[in-house]
């Protein structure tokens, strides 16, 4: 039973520039969340996808926005990088139905501004 | 907002010793709360979760946490701390179907 898979685990990008991030979510997952997890800092929240919207946003900039396949996959999209968006983005699944609040985590993708 | 407090940063102990990390939350309401823990190398996984009923949880590898609903309180205990257990940990509240994590505290165990 496949976890959550996100792509790619590590990448270099310049300011200006533009970032798509991957996730497959774990088996039987309807719900994608995305988490950006700045060094020595907790998790904070992006957005959530379910039925391929967006139901869910934290204080993020436009910047940031998403897309959520009919397959539950996911992407992070992240536009004119700033040095601050350097940090882990970590994706998490869950099921809609029967929803225990428990995520499952990917092991993140560290993107690197310079 | 909600928001969740983690009152320690970086906690260091010897083996054998007792650890009680603390965690408050701010939401009001009914809460559902959880600690997360991500070993070196690892991803984030679920160490416990409180949703309603008795206000000790236990979880895996003897951690156990207390809702304390009158102080808005959800601290982390285990009696005796084993190497194994240096990771960092994370409190969290479940706040209108988003989990809030708080900042996260960092435990080294001493050999």
């Amino acid at each position: 039973d496949a976890g959550v898979t996100q792509s790619p685990t590590h990448l270099i990008k310049t300011r200006g520039q533009q970032v798509t991030l991957r996730c497959s979510p774990k088996s039987g997952h309807d719900t994608v969340s995305w988490y950006q997890q700045a060094l020595g800092q907790g998790p904070q929240f992006i957005f959530q996808y379910y039925e391929e919207e967006e139901r869910q946003r934290g204080n993020f900039p436009d910047r940031f926005s998403g897309h959520q396949f009919p397959n539950y996959s996911s992407e992070l999209n992240v536009n004119a990088l700033l040095l601050g968006d350097s940090a882990l983005y970590l994706c998490a699944s869950r099921k809609n139905r029967g929803n225990t609040g428990e995520l499952f985590f990917g092991e993140g993708s560290r993107l690197t501004v310079l | 907002a909600q928001s969740v407090s983690q009152h320690n940063h970086h906690v260091i102990l010897s083996e054998a010793a007792s650890l009680e990390l603390g965690c408050n939350y701010s939401y009001g309401g009914t809460v559902n709360l959880f600690w997360y823990v991500q070993y070196p190398g690892q991803h984030l996984q679920l160490l416990l979760k409180y949703f309603s009923g008795d206000p000790l949880v236990k979880g895996i590898k003897g951690f156990e946490a207390e809702f304390i609903k009158s102080k808005f309180s959800f601290n982390l205990r285990k009696p005796s701390v084993q190497w194994s257990d240096t990771a960092e940990y994370f409190c969290a509240v479940n706040s209108n179907d988003k989990i809030i994590f708080g900042k996260g505290t960092r435990l080294h165990i001493l050999p």
